[in-house]
């Protein structure tokens, strides 16, 4: 079974760019989770999704990051304009009736490195 | 507010050595679960265990093992005969049930195994 998908696995900008990153979640999981990791910390919450309702995105930045998962299964995130501060590894992860059935287990994907120069 | 905590930073063993990683954790729910993920080198986040809180009972798999104790908070890891490819950072994370499916994780243990 393939695991998280994510794409690019590393990007480089200028400040002020926008930048995307994609997500494709484990084949029948419905809840997605965009998670934040800076360089030394543990990840941090963004944004989850319950198929295509962000149902907690109390952690988005909304001025400047944004995110959608139309259809139900892949999403994107993104960033305009981009600051020097949102250099980290981007996450994504994905799991199965999240919430419905209780906590159920993660699984994230490699991540995308951001370097904001 | 929930919390999780792994006092140490970086550790180093030899290889085949026992080492055990800590972690405590905060929190006001009664029902709540615990994890263990593996970061290599790579950068993706394994899972390892997950185990909730009415669940008192150690757990052991294969070289891996848990202990659970809830009247100190801690949820803590031993890799027996450690291998070089247990090098890794090691993330403990904490979440409760009731559709809060946030992960509040530590800050995670640098092992490093030396050959």
């Amino acid at each position: 079974e393939a695991g998280v998908v994510q794409s690019p696995r590393y990007k480089i900008i200028e400040k002020k760019q926008p930048v995307a990153f994609w997500c494709n979640p484990i084949s029948g999981h419905n809840t997605l989770y965009w998670y934040l990791q800076n360089l030394g910390q543990g990840p941090e919450l963004l944004i989850r999704y319950e198929n295509e309702e962000a149902v907690d995105d109390s952690q988005l930045p909304k001025d400047r990051f944004s995110a959608e998962r139309l259809k139900g299964v892949d999403s994107t995130l993104k960033i305009q304009p981009a600051e020097l501060g949102d250099s980290a590894v981007y996450l994504c992860a994905s799991s199965l009736e999240g919430g419905v059935a209780g906590v159920d287990t993660q699984y994230f994907g490699p991540g995308t490195r951001l370097t904001v120069l | 507010a929930q919390k999780v905590t792994q006092a140490q930073t970086e550790i180093s063993v030899v290889e085949k050595e026992d080492v055990t990683l800590d972690c405590v954790y905060e929190t006001r729910d009664t029902t709540y679960y615990l994890f263990w993920y593996k970061q290599p080198p790579s950068g993706e986040l394994v899972f390892l265990i997950r185990r909730n809180s009415f669940d008192e009972q150690n757990e052991i798999s294969g070289r891996y093992s848990w202990n659970f104790q809830k009247s100190t908070s801690s949820f803590n890891f031993t890799i027996t005969a450690s291998q070089v490819v247990d090098s890794a950072v090691y993330f403990c994370a904490l979440s409760s049930s009731g559709g809060n499916e946030k992960l509040t994780f530590g800050t995670g243990t640098r092992l490093t195994i030396i050959p």
